[in-house]
């Protein structure tokens, strides 16, 4: 599988502010994709980040909350604008394994805490 | 109804006893079934992969799916300390859903 790695691990930032995580694989895959996970909570999809368009996102996440960037098959960020103390949570990006498996394999994180 | 649920558990076993892990899920036409471990403060990792109804085993683990009864399960052999994490249910139809997790401790 695709080494995946992101930056920054993790960030404390203050509310008002806006923080953009980076997402880089060491293969050119298809298909990025970006969770969020609260804590003890399980993992909610944010975005698809589509390769030459726009993101497509999920249901209760916008494109100005959560603008998105996908410059090419290996890279891609997300920012999180106007961060408030409940966007705290853990970040992560997952790229698709095999063509036509579904399989998804994840970035190491980035721990974000919004005071 | 929740897409996908798992029991949070927390479920624990001794040390070489087999533990069993379950997930039930509402969409009939998911086709890809798939079982993460995410130990605390790490990412949820890849572990099993079903596509067909029955058992699928790799070393330790076995998986095993019943589309009928839409329920995918995960056997864990010789159970390890080091397998003490929780265990992330996903299944994919027209979106891919993520369980909340079964928190596994296993007792030395």
């Amino acid at each position: 599988s695709a080494v995946i790695s992101q930056k920054p691990s993790r960030d404390i930032c203050q509310r008002g502010t806006s923080l953009t995580i980076q997402c880089q694989v060491d293969s050119q895959v298809t298909m990025m994709f970006w969770y969020r996970q609260q804590p003890g909570q399980s993992l909610t999809l944010i975005a698809t980040a589509n390769q030459g368009s726009e993101a497509t996102y999920e249901s209760g996440f916008v494109i100005d909350k959560f603008p998105i960037s996908r410059p090419n098959l290996t890279f891609s960020t997300l920012t999180v604008s106007n961060m408030s103390p409940e966007d705290s949570s853990i970040y992560l990006c997952s790229v698709g394994g095999r063509e036509n498996s579904y399989e998804q394999y994840f970035g190491p994180g980035t721990r974000l805490t919004v005071t | 109804q929740k897409e996908v649920e798992q029991n949070s558990g927390p479920l624990s076993v001794p040390e070489g006893a087999i533990a069993s892990l379950n997930c039930t899920y509402s969409d009939r036409v998911s086709q890809s079934f798939f079982w993460y471990r995410q130990y605390s403060g790490k990412s949820p990792e890849l572990i099993m992969s079903i596509y067909s109804n029955g058992d699928k085993e790799d070393g330790r683990f076995t998986a095993q799916l019943n589309k009928a009864s839409q329920y995918v399960s995960l056997l864990i052999r010789d159970s390890q300390p080091s397998d003490s994490a929780t265990y992330l249910c996903a299944v994919t139809g027209n979106q891919f859903y993520f369980g909340t997790g079964t928190s596994l401790t296993v007792i030395p």
